[in-house]
């Protein structure tokens, strides 16, 4: 089984329908983020979290908002979805470690927009 | 702003060809630079560079940061049809709460050809 789970994988919606994408990790790792990947554009982060209580927003958080439900699961919420949020998105964790740096992802949730 | 520049954006080679992929940044702080590999799932990690002119080296991949210059290459020798991938070039600032919070590049995309 995969250490950083996404799902849905593929979902296709039409504009104006409220998205839900899950993410959950068995990694232990406190730090959780969402990044979103567009061709030519490369990864791009919307939300970030430290801990459960900690929620923190990232390059593009407009449109978008998440919630830490524990320390291994963290979703991201379209309330109101449009077509220039179709994208590849990518749910990643990280431990706090001076001396490693690495992202951890999830699979990717393709996401089209109708 | 924190900013990753990658070329060139895409690249085909045949097999057996040496290629090297460019990443130039500018960031507040620096702390670390990483190289990724992401074939049609999530990214996979391959390089953290955090001190000039050190190379790292797992096979035929190697990689080498110049911190003055602001620049990352990464090399690969001898490729083979399964390096053809998108390779995600990112930087991180120092300080805890910059930890996982990168920045990426474009990517490029490289094609290998038998």
């Amino acid at each position: 089984d995969a250490d950083v789970t996404q799902t849905p994988r593929n979902r296709i919606t039409k504009t104006g329908k409220r998205i839900m994408l899950e993410c959950s990790q068995t990694k232990g790792h406190d730090r959780m983020y969402w990044y979103r990947q567009d061709p030519g554009l490369g990864l791009r982060l919307i939300y970030y979290s430290f801990d459960v209580k900690d929620i923190n927003k990232g390059e593009i958080s407009d449109g978008y908002s998440v919630s830490r439900q524990a320390q291994a699961k963290f979703s991201l919420s379209l309330e109101s979805a449009i077509p220039n949020q179709t994208a590849l998105y990518f749910c990643a964790t990280s431990d706090f470690g001076e001396n490693t740096g690495e992202l951890f992802f999830g699979e990717g949730s393709r996401l089209t927009v109708l | 702003e924190d900013k990753v520049v990658q070329s060139p954006l895409s690249l085909v080679v045949h097999e057996g060809d040496t290629v090297t992929l460019n990443c130039s940044y500018e960031v507040t702080n620096f702390r670390s630079l990483l190289w990724y590999k992401q074939e049609k799932k999530a990214p996979t990690f391959l390089f953290m560079l955090t001190s000039s002119g050190i190379e790292k080296k797992s096979g035929r991949l190697s990689s080498i940061l110049d911190k003055k210059e602001l620049f990352s290459i990464l090399n690969i020798t001898a490729t083979q049809t399964g390096d053809s991938a998108i390779y995600l070039c990112a930087v991180g600032r120092r300080g805890g709460t910059s930890y996982g919070k990168l920045t990426f590049g474009q990517g490029t995309i490289l094609t290998v050809h038998p």
